[in-house]
């Protein structure tokens, strides 16, 4: 079964802290995503890469950069972590076609 | 700005009826539409899709009905069982495909 997988399901971190979320496919997809998902607001789009040491800018990059060095990883950075990064972030990846597979998320929680 | 609206956060339905779930767009540009549904603590699962040349798909109990002048889209569940209970996002996307954009979700709970 094919998967997206994050590292962790829940994290709290404070104020500051430089923060890591780490996002594993393992189809062999080119494109990976990172969404954030508030309430009232949906899903949001971050980050994505179509391929190996690419990147472009979503909606809402501010505070955030990403790295994908390996094409079955694609990092989420929090450069220094604010109270309003508090949310549940989402990665996903696709291949061709629309079908986003997602991970189940990580709730992110910075005090 | 956002370019997928679900007005409705929130909608209850009984065991058995029919759920109607809507969305709108803004971006003429989109021409693919989608439903995920989302249980809590799991990340959004593929539902049913609809591309611009067409005006319906049907899946089962699940139809998708696409009005491309109304720039309205909307998900129909019939019959509605409790397992259904979920937040159902709907997305739309344009040929890039790159551009995926989501609405701010609906929250359906079927009561039995």
């Amino acid at each position: 079964d094919v998967k997206v997988t994050q590292s962790s399901r829940y994290l709290v971190k404070r104020t500051g802290e430089k923060v890591f979320l780490e996002c594993v496919q393992d189809m062999d997809h080119e494109n990976m995503f990172w969404y954030r998902q508030d309430p009232g607001l949906g899903l949001r789009l971050i980050y994505f890469s179509y391929d190996v040491k690419m990147k472009e800018k979503g909606d809402i990059p501010e505070g955030y950069s990403v790295s994908r060095e390996k094409k079955e990883r694609f990092s989420l950075i929090l450069e220094s972590a604010s109270t309003n990064q508090t949310s549940m972030y989402l990665c996903a990846s696709r291949a061709g076609g629309y079908g986003y597979t997602f991970g189940s998320g990580t709730r992110l929680t910075v005090v | 700005d956002q370019q997928v609206k679900q007005n409705s956060p929130s909608l209850s339905v009984q065991e058995g009826r029919i759920s109607i779930l809507n969305c709108d767009y803004t971006n003429s540009m989109f021409d693919y539409f989608l439903w995920y549904k989302k249980y809590p603590a799991e990340g959004p699962t593929f539902l049913i899709s609809i591309s611009s040349i067409k005006d319906k798909n049907e899946d089962g109990r699940f139809t998708v009905f696409l009005n491309k002048s109304a720039k309205h889209l909307s998900l129909h569940i019939v019959p509605s069982q409790p397992g259904d209970s979920a937040v159902y996002f709907c997305a739309a996307s344009g040929s890039n495909n790159n551009d995926m954009r989501f609405g701010a979700g609906t929250r359906l709970t079927v009561k039995p």
